[in-house]
């Protein structure tokens, strides 16, 4: 157990719709990543937040965003979805100043 | 596409032999680099790390070696048991780590009996 947590566990929605995934990271860890992980693109790096502000923009389209806050927990929204946006999400947290990134469990997203 | 990538997408080694999987990243800005494990059903789980101004770091079986002059990452595994069956990532950043990480595409590891 690697003490972040993601919640919910499984999403299922239909194309135009639009879902918030939440994270907890471990405690005392003010960074926050989130992930996709899909066949075709493999794990790929979307956002950072470092206690609440946003650090470091990745892969992330312009119809998802994410915030951090104050507890420090992050919630990533997707909007418009599309059947191409079906993967894992996973998020992830670290102290700061360190590589060393811990991965909560994941939220599998179907698009339909 | 990817600066992070892997020769191989699957390595089947008998239980009790060694394990090597290769990496190939291309971005000579890159000054950290991980290596995750990734367990069926599961979220990928730190291994062990290294920093562009080392060769060769270990951990409990595990040993990562950093070639910087053909950009190339590997990591070891000594006496692979089964619970050591998954799929492995190399993965690589800039600044010392403390922004988001580049993967590569991953090497399936499946262990024989």
């Amino acid at each position: 157990d690697s003490g972040v947590t993601q919640t919910p566990k499984h999403l299922i929605t239909a194309t135009g719709q639009r879902v918030t995934l939440r994270c907890s990271p471990r405690s005392g860890d003010l960074s926050v990543y989130w992930y996709q992980q899909s066949l075709d693109q493999g794990l790929q790096f979307l956002i950072q937040y470092y206690n609440g502000e946003e650090r470091a923009k990745g892969n992330i389209l312009e119809r998802f965003s994410a915030q951090q806050f104050p507890d420090l927990h992050s919630e990533l929204n997707l909007s418009s979805l599309e059947l191409g946006d079906s993967a894992l999400y996973f998020c992830a947290s670290s102290v700061i100043g360190s590589g060393e990134q811990y991965f909560g469990p994941g939220t599998r997203l179907t698009v339909t | 596409g990817e600066s992070v990538g892997l020769h191989l997408p699957t390595l089947s080694v008998q239980e009790g032999d060694n394990s090597i999987i290769n990496c190939a990243y291309s971005n000579s800005a890159s000054d950290y680099f991980i290596w995750y494990k990734q367990e069926s059903g599961k979220g990928p789980q730190f291994i062990i790390d290294i920093r562009s101004n080392m060769d060769k770091r270990q951990g409990q079986r595990v040993t990562v070696l950093l070639n910087k002059t053909v950009k190339h990452l590997s990591l070891q595994i000594a006496a692979t048991q089964p619970g050591d069956s998954a799929v492995y990532f190399c993965a690589e950043t800039i600044g010392g780590g403390a922004d988001g990480l580049t993967f590569g595409k991953g090497t399936h590891l499946i262990i024989q009996p």
